[in-house]
């Protein structure tokens, strides 16, 4: 069985600041993707980043970067630059090998962005 | 992105009765759609993968019998929770891969189900 794990339920971080969100997880699939969802107050999914599990590249979208470390089965998420409209509902997931749109969520982690 | 839509948006019913959720693709087909459960401050539970054309994939431990999915066409699939009880109160989401790239799931808004 794939599990998510996400070690910290609630984040804060000041505006214009650097906050990092942790999340490991467990698969026993060969070939896997590895997602950052956002969650806002509204409930929409929103996609932040994703990891091909082949590429060794960590993956970056403009303020956003994971720290991919395979071994380890660690994949954060490095908000760069924090904007009061980053704060929401983060959560990680796996995908369930070849079947993409089967996703392991993590529990999530709640992130407060002060002004 | 692509778009990916639900209906309605909330819905409050009698317990016993049944409650249809419909999900669309917008923009895009998706011969495959998921639905997923999620309890308040919690995490997004799979319920069942939809397949165009062919019976539904329900994970372990989902009533297949009382979550009835139906993949009507390329871009719609419907979920109808049957004879709800206030149990049943949830947010279901639905998701599609999406555009061009397959990997990524793209989310409905969600629907908001209260069974009084």
């Amino acid at each position: 069985a794939q599990t998510v794990t996400q070690s910290q339920p609630e984040m804060s971080v000041q505006e214009a600041e650097t906050v990092t969100l942790s999340c490991t997880y467990d698969t026993s699939e060969s070939d896997y993707y590895l997602f950052w969802y956002k969650q806002p107050p509204s409930r929409q999914m929103i996609l932040v980043i994703r990891q091909e599990a082949y590429k060794q590249q960590n993956a970056t979208e403009n303020r956003f970067s994971v720290n991919f470390q395979k071994a380890a089965k660690s994949f954060s998420l490095k908000i760069s630059d924090s904007q009061l409209g980053d704060a929401a509902m983060y959560f990680c997931a796996s995908s369930r090998g070849s079947t993409l749109g089967r996703l392991y969520f993590g529990r999530g982690t709640q992130l407060t962005v002060w002004p | 992105g692509a778009v990916v839509s639900q209906h309605p948006s909330w819905v409050i019913c009698k317990s016993g009765t049944s409650v249809k959720i419909e999900c669309r693709s917008l923009d895009f087909q998706a011969t495959t759609m998921f639905w997923y459960r999620q309890f308040p401050k919690q995490s997004l539970m799979l319920m069942a993968t939809s397949n165009e054309g062919s019976k539904a994939t329900y994970e372990q431990g989902v009533e297949k019998d009382k979550f009835l999915i139906n993949h009507a066409s390329l871009t719609l699939s419907t979920l109808t929770v049957t004879s709800a009880h206030p149990e049943d109160s949830s947010f279901y989401i639905c998701s599609a891969p999406g555009g061009q790239v397959r990997e990524t799931q793209y989310f409905g808004p969600g629907t908001r189900l209260l069974v009084l």
